[in-house]
Parts: structure tokens; sequence; C-alpha cells
């Protein structure tokens, strides 16, 4: 069984830029989460998808964060524009629905903004 | 605003030690609990899970909860070296989603 995939693993990127993040759930996984990690820091959701709709999202920075999950599979996570502080390792994750403890994640990227 | 707090470390123990890692949380409404591990630029992967008071053993691995102390343990018994990384205790707090403490480092010591 294929496990979470992401791309890009690394990205750099001026500050005031825009940079998107790819991820492909394991199959038949309908929840989908994005993650960030800063250094030191536990993952902190920025938004969970179940199928195509959003469930939560109440700590993504909608200024410059956005997220679509269009057809329940592949998902992307875009910000725009970029700041010293995105700097951090973006993660997805994938559950079955209800098994939110029970999360595959993918191998991350990791964002420097400079 | 829900945490979950846990000593960041480092916690240093020997081979064959046993290693005590442990989690407190706000949110007297959690449901579920959750240790992962995640190694040094690796991606977290869930070790043990624990619904209920008291204890749950799983190889090496023992959970421990007390709901009415709001608090959550991992031990690690006959620790190995290859046990050194990151543990991170995560709560569901009942809005199916996860919150994660910020971890703890363990360094096992050969």
């Amino acid at each position: 069984e294929a496990g979470v995939a992401q791309s890009p693993r690394y990205k750099i990127i001026e500050k005031r830029q825009s940079v998107a993040f790819w991820c492909n759930p394991i199959s038949g996984h309908a929840t989908l989460y994005w993650y960030q990690q800063i250094l030191g820091q536990g993952p902190k959701l920025l938004i969970q998808f179940q199928n195509n709709g959003v469930v939560d999202d109440s700590q993504l920075p909608k200024d410059r964060f956005s997220a679509e999950r269009l057809k329940g599979v592949d998902s992307t996570l875009k910000i725009q524009p970029a700041k010293l502080e995105d700097s951090a390792v973006y993660l997805c994750a994938s559950s079955l629905v209800g098994l939110a403890g029970e999360q595959f994640f993918g191998p991350g990227t990791r964002l420097t903004v400079l | 605003q829900k945490e979950v707090e846990q000593n960041s470390g480092p916690l240093s123990v020997p081979e064959g030690a046993i290693a005590s890692l442990n989690c407190t949380y706000s949110d007297r409404g959690s449901q579920s609990f959750f240790w992962y591990r995640q190694y040094s630029g690796k991606s977290p992967e869930l070790i043990m899970s624990i619904y209920s008071n008291g204890d749950k053993e799983d190889g090496r691995f023992t959970a421990q909860l007390n709901k009415a102390s709001q608090y959550v343990s991992l031990l690690i018994r006959d620790s190995q070296p290859s046990d050194s990384a990151t543990y991170l205790c995560a709560v569901n707090a009942g809005a199916n989603n996860l919150f994660f403490g910020t971890g703890t480092r363990l360094t096992v010591i050969p």
C-alpha cells in the first residue's frame, strides 16, 4: 500500500513570493490534514478536509494561506505572499473517516523563506 | 484553548533502562490519546493509542492514562538506541482532529 505522497520535498523562496504544496493521500482515506511544524514544536493543524469539504480551518491564516481538495483526493496548500515566519515543514496526513487519531503522515515539505 | 503540554527534554537514559515520558492536557472532554514517534528529519508515526483509564501495553511500550488528573504517559522498557527520537503526545478532544504537544526528545545512550 502506497503511503502519503507530497511534493516538493524542499522549497526555498524569497519573502512575498508565493508557493504551493501538493499532497496525495493513501487510497481510500477520505480525511486529509495539512499541518505546519515549526522547528522544535509539534505539528499544528492548518486545515482538515473530509472528501472535498472543509471540516476545520480555524487555524489557517486565511489572509495568506489557501487550500483545496477539489475531487476529494489530491490537495494543494498555497501561501501567497510568504513571510519569514512561514519557514517550517508542511506535513500532509490522511486517515479513515472517524479515525483522526490514526493518521498517516507524508514526508513533508521543508519551506525556507528568505 | 486546548493545550497539550510535554517536557521538551532532552531526556537521556542509558541503554536497557526505562524511559518515562509525560503529557498533560487541558480539555476535560478529551476522549482519546495517542503517542507519535518522530525521528529527526522524518514524519511522525503512530506508536500507541489509549482510550480508557489504566495501562495499555504493546511490546516494550506501555501507555498510561489518568483522566481525573488529565495525565498521559508513555513508558519504554529496555530502551534501545533506536528509540532515540522525539515523542509527541496527541489528544483528540472530540472535534475529530488532534492537538499535538511540543514533543519530548529522548536520547538513549549506548
